[in-house]
């Protein structure tokens, strides 16, 4: 299996709304990702976690919260979000080379097929 | 610093040869990444360089100099479907993570 399942795959939400999105890998990566993506513009690093902990917060606003529950799942919680919010979420994931005795660096990232969020 | 630059659109011939290039700052550099991304898709990687030379995937390669700070991505014999944008991203790992910044892509028109 080398999928990353995303899920919703669109989401429209109000200011005032609460919700997460999912993101679900089987490939034991310990590395997972979440990137925003704007049209015509590259995917932009949001947040980093290797082995389930938080690894880099790329200065994210509060109102987008990261959780790890276990080694295949990563949400991303969304709160009070603004229109400008509205964007494709991205989510990949990687074998992490930080133990480089066990693990290759292929370079690659795998990426879901992204969670397209309308804020109105 | 992070940031890469790239070219913002490239247009070629079918069954022709192009070649994007991708400049970056040295800092904490560890690799060079190569993703394809077609309209409403995810991106899916290409190539990656850690070391300097050139690597071939069939009808993509692509090369890295580190002393120049520069990579690029051949692909050769083009057809229509390879219409998308183009990112390099760089890779640099610290003992306990790895992160990965994209460069701004590259728009590739593939013409008859």
């Amino acid at each position: 299996d080398t999928e990353v399942t995303q899920t919703p795959k669109h989401l429209v939400m109000g200011m005032t709304n609460k919700k997460s999105l999912k993101c679900e890998q089987h490939m034991g990566h310990r590395a997972m990702y979440w990137y925003k993506q704007k049209a015509k513009k590259p995917p932009e690093l949001m947040f980093v976690y290797s082995y389930e902990k938080l690894s880099i917060n790329e200065s994210v606003p509060s109102r987008f919260s990261p959780e790890c529950p276990n080694s295949s799942l990563l949400n991303l919680h969304l709160h009070a979000l603004q229109p400008e919010d509205s964007a494709l979420y991205l989510c990949a994931s990687s074998q992490d080379s930080g133990d480089r005795k066990f693990t290759l660096n292929t370079g690659e990232l795998f990426f879901g097929e992204g969670s397209r969020l309308t804020v109105l | 610093g992070q940031s890469l630059e790239q070219p913002s659109e490239v247009t070629a011939v079918e069954g022709a040869i192009v070649q994007i290039n991708c400049t970056y700052q040295t800092s904490g550099f560890y690799g060079l990444s190569w993703y394809q991304q077609h309209d409403g898709g995810a991106p899916t990687f290409l190539s990656y360089n850690a070391l300097d030379g050139l690597e071939e995937t069939g009808r993509f390669s692509s090369f890295l100099s580190r002393s120049d700070s520069y990579g690029y991505l051949l692909l050769q014999e083009l057809q229509m479907k390879d219409s998308a944008s183009y990112f390099c991203a760089r890779f640099y790992s610290k003992t306990s993570y790895d992160k990965v910044i994209f460069g701004p892509g590259t728009s590739l028109s593939v013409i008859p």
